[in-house]
Parts: C-alpha cells; structure tokens; sequence
C-alpha cells in the first residue's frame, strides 16, 4: 500500500529556519517531489530528489533519504509569502501526494 | 501566455445533473492528469493520459468519464452528480510521463447542491 506521513500544521516567525518532514512507505519509487500550494491557488513544483542527500535551491533545500523512505523540505530566511501548504509527493508509477503541510509565518 | 488552463473556474450544479470541465495545455507536454483535491485539502490523482492514451485510472467512480480528443487537451464528464463530489479538480501536466514536472491548472472548484 502507499503511505504518506507529514505534519499537518506548522508555524514559524519570519526570518527563521523551518524543517518539514515526510516519511512514505510505497510499492515502487521514483524519486520524490515537493510542491508548494498557496490557498486557493493550484499547487507549483519546487524540488524533486532522486538520489539521497541534500539539494540546494534558493532559500529552499530538500533532503531524500531513500533507504529510510524520508525526506525534508528545509526553508531559510522565511518570508510571509512562504504561508501556504506544501506537498510531499513520492513518484511511484505515478505522482502520490501527503495532505500537506499548512505553514504559517508570522511576524 | 497561460500553460494549463481550465474552464470553468467555479461551478455550481444540483445533483443529478451532468457536468463537464475543460482542459488546455500549450506547452507541447504529452501527458496530461486530472486530480481531486476535497475538503481535507488531500490531492488525489483521478485519471492521466499520455498521448490521447489512458495510463493512470484510479478507483474511480465509473459517473467520471475523461476524454482527451488531442494531446492538448483533457477533459473531464461527469454523470449524476453527488454531493460528495463536490471539490476542487485540478488538471495537470507534464513532458512525458514517469519523473516529470507536473505543471497545474488553476482548479475548478465545483459545488454539488
């Protein structure tokens, strides 16, 4: 079966670091994404790991670990737009997604 | 430009009645997918198709009829509808299928009375 694990809710203050966390347990793997979804909005690609370690993008870095079936999504310096919900999305055969994490910075 | 576009944006029906939403890439992507995201904000994928083709059929309600007359464009017939289909779809795509960038459209956010 596919399972997708990441916390629901997360809250943050501006200019500080967070660490959204993903465990999956799948039949197959591809790789794995991560997409941002502002309210409202249709969600956007931000990263896809598909080899283990750390890649680094902007502000934004994501981390696989492939043999733990986990992975992060590290924001630095975080900004109030950076409020929304973001997606762990293992690739098996096709693109699965966690609920999301709903981020919220405050001042 | 607009890369995925979808019509309508907002759509409000009784139940019972027949629906349709449409879909438009112009990006030269071969594979297109819809997705249902409900109010629990779970994204979950329907249907996708790969050069007018049917790859991706998950359990699905057989009232969800997609149909895709050229590569650019996917859309999605509902039958009967039900309160419980009430949600936000979203069609998607991406250049090929497998470990490819998904890019999606703005939703259409239709509610079941």
């Amino acid at each position: 079966g596919q399972n997708i694990d990441q916390p629901t809710e997360m809250t943050a203050t501006e200019g500080a670091i967070v660490q959204i966390n993903c465990t999956y347990q799948t039949s197959g793997f591809n790789g794995l994404f991560w997409y941002q979804q502002h309210a409202g909005e249709a969600p956007t690609f931000l990263s896809y790991n598909v080899l283990d370690g750390l890649e680094e993008k902007g502000r934004f870095s994501s981390f696989l670990s492939r043999s733990k079936g986990y992975s992060y999504l590290l924001l630095k310096e975080l900004q109030m737009k950076d409020s929304a919900s973001y997606l762990c999305g293992p690739n098996t055969d096709k693109l699965i997604f966690g609920t999301g994490t709903r981020l919220q910075v405050f001042p | 430009d607009t890369a995925v576009s979808q019509t309508p944006k907002y759509l409000v029906t009784q139940m019972g009645n027949d629906k349709s939403i449409k879909c438009e890439q112009n990006l030269g992507h071969d594979t297109m997918y819809w997705y249902k995201q409900d109010s629990k904000k779970f994204l979950k994928i329907m249907f996708s198709y790969n050069n007018k083709e049917l790859i991706i059929n998950e359990t699905v309600p057989n009232r969800f009829s997609p149909k895709s007359p050229d590569k650019a464009h996917l859309n999605l017939h509902i039958n009967s509808l039900e309160l419980g289909d009430s949600a936000v779809y979203f069609c998607a795509s991406s250049h090929t299928a497998g470990e490819e960038t998904q890019y999606f459209g703005p939703g259409t956010r239709l509610l079941v009375l």
